[in-house]
């Protein structure tokens, strides 16, 4: 199994919700990543986990909490969002830890967000 | 600071010519490059990466990448365009201890 898979493919919530991202590979990876992209832009790291701990914060809005439930899931849980967020969000995995640099990482295939 | 810069916004080439995507990097140490590719709506699929060794690299779908110390360049190739390969196309770059960096993106526009 050589793919990243991201659920909900769609998500429409309102400022107020709580809601949640979820990712999960079968590849044995032990890196993991959440990327923000905004149309027609670069993907902007947003978390790394490596072996399962918090490794990179890139200065992220609490508003956004992960979370990496074990080596093959990671959730991104959302709550008080605000218009500006709304992107497609892309998570990604890599093998043997964020620490090698020459793995190539393993998008899914994101999940739109729409924040109104 | 490491940087990616790719100059192009847009590359349009015919179907059935080649192509070349650039992508010149800065890095201070020793370069790990990439590129990806990303079709509408979905997420980036790797194509190809340099770590070290032979300069020529080959990649999926017919796609090869020049690596250029002295240039610091890694523009992708493809022989012979198809119309298929219209997409978003993203150099990055990763050394040691950092995350990977990527180029603002290419717009490929393959026309029949």
């Amino acid at each position: 199994d050589t793919e990243v898979t991201q659920t909900p493919k769609h998500l429409v919530m309102g400022m107020t919700n709580k809601k949640s991202l979820k990712c999960e590979q079968h590849m044995g990876h032990r890196a993991m990543y959440w990327y923000k992209q905004k149309a027609k832009k670069p993907p902007e790291l947003m978390f790394v986990y490596s072996y399962e701990k918090l490794s990179i914060n890139e200065s992220v809005p609490s508003r956004f909490s992960p979370e990496c439930p074990n080596s093959s899931l990671l959730n991104l849980h959302l709550h008080a969002l605000q218009p500006e967020d709304s992107a497609l969000y892309l998570c990604a995995s890599s093998q043997a830890g964020q620490v090698n640099p020459y793995n190539e990482q393993f998008f899914g295939p994101g999940t739109r967000l729409t924040v109104l | 600071a490491q940087s990616v810069a790719q100059p192009e916004d847009q590359v349009n080439v015919a179907e059935g010519n080649p192509l070349t995507v650039k992508c010149t990097y800065s890095v201070s140490g020793n370069p790990y490059l990439f590129w990806y590719v990303q079709y509408p709506n979905r997420g980036l699929q790797f194509l190809l990466k340099y770590i070290t060794g032979d300069n020529l690299v080959k990649g999926s779908y017919g796609f090869e990448a020049e690596f250029n110390k002295s240039q610091t360049s890694f523009h992708l190739k493809k022989p012979s365009a198809l119309v298929s390969d219209s997409a978003l196309y993203f150099c990055a770059a990763r050394e040691a201890g950092t995350a990977l960096i990527f180029g603002k993106g290419t717009t490929l526009s393959v026309s029949s």
